[in-house]
């Protein structure tokens, strides 16, 4: 079965660096999405991702985040300078325009000190 | 996005049948119902997703009455590895758009 890969598994960074987490979707996938999920608490929608541009994000999705599809296969969400409420799982996941449910990572546990 | 409202929790046992009702009131004409289950510091895993009456495949059964305002996720014979979250959310089936989950029904099955 098809899988979407997310690199690192977990990350740990000092407050006000920058990190860069990494997806790889499935292959004939056309939609990519960010989510997080802090300790406890609901999976958040960040931001979605078509045609090379970013299609809706969410408040929380502030000009400290960016996304890019740099080459055909990798999706990948920066965050400029983190801040210690930046600590949760982020979750990326894809979907084609058939499909009936977006297939998710394993996630990237980021945790900021 | 119709808002859906489902129990915090739920409890069973292993071997048990397992039904998890969501309600969606303001359900759409265009609108689907999805269900996905999340292990801890897993991703989210898509289960199963209907328009009416009732859905079937090798993981569960969704049972959505005719007026779509719930439905029901059945899980056969429950194993430990089912305890899992469980959400129910309901959209526009072929959307690019945007999903977002809501708290979830939290299911823990006992030995």
């Amino acid at each position: 079965e098809p899988e979407v890969t997310q690199t690192p598994s977990h990350q740990v960074t000092q407050m006000g660096q920058e990190v860069i987490l990494r997806c790889v979707p499935i292959s004939n996938h056309l939609y990519f999405y960010w989510y997080r999920q802090i300790l406890g608490q609901k999976v958040e929608f960040l931001v979605s991702f078509y045609n090379n541009e970013i299609s809706e994000k969410s408040e929380i999705f502030d000009d400290q985040f960016s996304v890019e599809r740099p080459d055909g296969s990798n999706f990948t969400l920066k965050i400029r300078s983190t801040k210690l409420e930046d600590s949760a799982m982020y979750f990326c996941a894809s979907r084609d325009s058939q499909a009936y449910g977006y297939t998710f990572g394993s996630g990237t546990r980021l945790t900021v000190v | 996005l119709a808002k859906t409202t489902q129990p915090i929790s739920m409890d069973s046992y292993e071997g048990q049948e397992v039904n998890i009702t969501c309600s969606h009131n303001n359900i759409a004409t265009n609108d689907y119902i999805t269900w996905y289950q999340q292990f801890p510091s897993q991703g989210p895993r898509f289960i199963i997703q209907g328009y009416k009456t009732k859905v079937t495949n090798e993981v569960a059964s969704l049972f959505i009455p005719a007026d779509r305002k719930s439905s029901t996720l059945s899980l056969p014979r429950v194993s430990l590895s089912d305890t899992a979250v469980y959400y129910c959310l309901v959209g526009r089936g072929s959307s690019a758009s945007k999903i977002i989950f809501g708290s979830g029904t939290r299911l823990s099955i006992r030995p």
